[in-house]
């Protein structure tokens, strides 16, 4: 049963840091690993998603990396806003086309 | 071009009525999927559904829980009886082919309070 870690669970870090949250993963047999944000009491939107044959994948000021033999993710947060402040959540896709979720990562950018 | 549309946002049901959530997936999108995040939880796989079938409905609730995708129309989540257990967000994504080889896109979800 895939199960999926992540880690720390909250972050208060000051506005222009950088950042590094953790995801790891049970079962290194995934076809892709996706991060999202979701803001309280809203959705979740989509922020990066790592096939399985990728290493990692920017956008911005995000870079996410898969090291899927080790069944471990980052998602490295560059100069940090107080706009950034949500939870960050990892998921993985394995056979079946079902997404298992971490826990979350709640951060909060201070001004 | 819409995203995935989920109505209603807000739901209140009294114990022992009917729930029924509705989501329309991207245009182009033929694959469905519902999650649920219970209060302090995260989110929880439930249905898998593509037109007028269920691929996997292993984290759906026994009882009182069932979901369709019609060849028209939205997917509709229905919850019979509902218990005050049953209050939570509800996200439904949608995915432009199988999930394993592509990434989903989730709507806003619909809050169920039950009171």
């Amino acid at each position: 049963k895939q199960e999926v870690t992540q880690i720390p669970a909250a972050l208060s870090v000051p506005e222009g840091e950088n950042l590094v949250l953790n995801c790891s993963f049970t079962d290194s047999a995934i076809y892709n690993l996706q991060w999202f944000r979701q803001d309280p009491g809203k959705g979740l939107t989509s922020l990066l998603l790592i096939q399985s044959s990728q290493r990692e994948q920017t956008s911005g000021r995000l870079n996410a990396s898969l090291d899927k033999s080790s069944g471990r993710s980052t998602l490295y947060i560059a100069a940090s806003q107080p706009g950034d402040s949500a939870t960050y959540l990892c998921a993985v896709i394995t056979s079946g086309s079902r997404l298992t979720f971490g826990e979350g990562t709640q951060l909060t950018v201070n001004p | 071009n819409a995203g995935v549309m989920q109505n209603p946002r807000h739901l209140v049901r009294r114990r022992g009525q009917e729930a029924r959530l509705r989501c329309s997936p991207m245009k182009g999108h033929s694959h469905v999927y519902w999650y649920r995040q219970l209060p302090e939880e995260g989110l929880k796989f439930m249905v898998y559904l593509q037109k007028e079938n269920i691929i996997d409905e292993s984290g759906m609730p026994k009882e009182r829980f069932s979901a369709e995708f019609p060849k028209e129309g939205p997917s509709i989540l229905r919850i019979q009886q509902v218990v005050r257990g049953d209050s939570a967000a509800y996200f439904c994504a949608s995915s432009p082919r199988s999930g394993e080889g592509g990434g989903y896109t989730f709507g806003s979800g619909t809050r169920l309070t039950v009171v």
